[in-house]
């Protein structure tokens, strides 16, 4: 079964500090992969995707995510942060057939908190 | 305007009323699906369709229905709702090529 793994419930990093949020995937096929960012009182924001070519994919707010097959991850990074960053992130896997994703799993997401 | 409503943004409502949350899209997107949000246990699926015929169950559907009256408009219910249907319920629509889904901003339900 299709399932995706977050295993940091909870970040703290210093504004200007670097960033990288793990995700883990289980997905027999090649996956359709998602990066979700949910700010306080908001609902859920896209911030890249990954379907296929590149495996280095570039998303809004300076994110991007790296998509390494062989260790079934899909790892979110940003150079320096910003306390506007201060966030949950959800990572996603599409689950379908037939080439397009009919649904999407949904990590349990990973709370970032961003200190001055 | 926001592709994707939902009213309310919040309720507040007892055990065993009926409540209807609802959602409309503007995307034009034939497939649409209703999440539930706890802390701790992130997203999960409650009902999705794919065309005003076509209304599928998610991972918890049980104590929920939906319906789907239009290709914009996609309701979900509680028949008897419960304390523990206590959390954030968001709807999305999605483009079905790729699959990206598009939410909107959540109603926010208290069951006491």
């Amino acid at each position: 079964a299709q399932s995706v793994t977050q295993p940091d419930i909870h970040i703290t990093v210093s504004e200007g500090a670097s960033l990288e949020l793990r995700c883990n995937y289980s997905y027999g096929a090649t996956p359709y992969l998602f990066w979700y960012v949910q700010s306080p009182g908001q609902g859920l924001q896209l911030l890249l995707k990954y379907f296929s070519g590149d495996t280095l994919v570039q998303g809004i707010k300076g994110f991007e995510a790296e998509f390494k097959r062989s260790q079934s991850s899909f790892n979110l990074r940003k150079p320096s942060v910003h306390w506007s960053d201060a966030a949950e992130y959800f990572c996603a896997v599409g689950a379908g057939n037939g080439g397009a994703t009919n649904k999407l799993i949904f990590g349990t997401g990973t709370l970032l908190a961003v200190q001055p | 305007d926001a592709d994707v409503t939902q009213t309310p943004r919040n309720r507040i409502t007892k055990t065993g009323k009926r409540i209807m949350l609802e959602c409309s899209q503007t995307k034009g997107h034939d497939r649409m699906y209703w999440y539930r949000q706890d802390p701790g246990l992130g997203l999960q699926l409650i009902y999705y369709s794919f065309d005003v015929k076509d209304i599928n169950k998610g991972e918890i559907s049980d104590g929920y229905s939906v319906s789907r009256q239009a290709q914009a408009k996609f309701s979900l219910s509680l028949e008897s709702a419960i304390p523990n249907q206590t959390a954030l319920y968001f709807c999305a629509t999605s483009d079905p090529s790729r699959g990206t889904q598009y939410f909107g901003p959540g109603t926010r339900l208290t069951v006491l």
